[in-house]
């Protein structure tokens, strides 16, 4: 079965400082990787993909995501955190096994930055 | 920039009552979602429409029923609403099946059952 991972709840940085949400994965055959954000009474938001290619790969608002195929990880990562930086962000695979239809969303890790 | 809109925003129930959730979308999107959002779970998928005229069940289906309306408008309902269903519900929409394409979200409705 396919599934996803994002081992900690929480991280807290300072504003200013690169900082990293960390993210691995469980699939069968090629993974097709996204990250999302979600702001407070907000809808989740598109950030970045992975589909095939570069394994770094730019999204929005200045944050990017390494795609390390030998140890299953997708971490999301930004040079210089902000404070608006400060959400609950999702990563996400596609279920290839029901024709992509099926997205696995891990339980989220929310990201503090502080000024 | 409508993109995804969801009716109700917040909605408190009683045990027992039905209740349909509203969902449209206006980028021409052929696929639509409904999820649930619980503390500590992420999203999990309830029902999807691959494209109009058709309806699939997720991971968690059971107590939920689906309305595919048109290409536009993707309604959810609950017959009998249990506590076990407060939730934050999302609808959300996809060009296609195809998996490189992001799925677009609504704001969510805030569901209570007492």
């Amino acid at each position: 079965a396919q599934s996803v991972a994002q081992p900690e709840d929480q991280v807290n940085v300072a504003e200013g400082n690169p900082l990293t949400v960390k993210c691995t994965y469980s699939v069968s055959g090629n993974p097709y990787l996204f990250w999302y954000v979600q702001y407070p009474n907000r809808g989740l938001q598109f950030l970045l993909k992975y589909i095939t290619g570069d394994n770094l790969v730019k999204g929005s608002y200045g944050f990017e995501a390494e795609f390390n195929k030998s140890q299953t990880s997708f971490h999301l990562k930004k040079p210089s955190a902000l404070v608006s930086d400060s959400a609950l962000y999702f990563c996400a695979v596609r279920d290839m096994n029901t024709g992509g239809f099926k997205t696995i969303f891990g339980a989220g890790t929310r990201l503090f930055v502080k000024a | 920039n409508a993109g995804v809109t969801q009716t109700p925003k917040f909605q408190v129930l009683k045990t027992g009552q039905s209740m349909t959730l509203q969902c449209a979308q206006d980028m021409n999107h052929n696929s639509m979602y409904w999820y649930r959002q619980d503390p500590g779970m992420g999203l999990r998928l309830i029902y999807y429409s691959a494209s109009e005229g058709t309806t699939d069940k997720g991971e968690v289906p059971n107590g939920y029923n689906v309305s595919r309306l048109n290409k536009r408008e993707f309604s959810l309902r609950l017959e009998s609403a249990a506590p076990s269903q407060t939730s934050v519900y999302f609808c959300a929409s996809s060009a296609s099946g195809a998996s490189n394409q992001p799925q677009h979200f609504g704001d969510g409705t805030r569901l209570s059952i007492l």
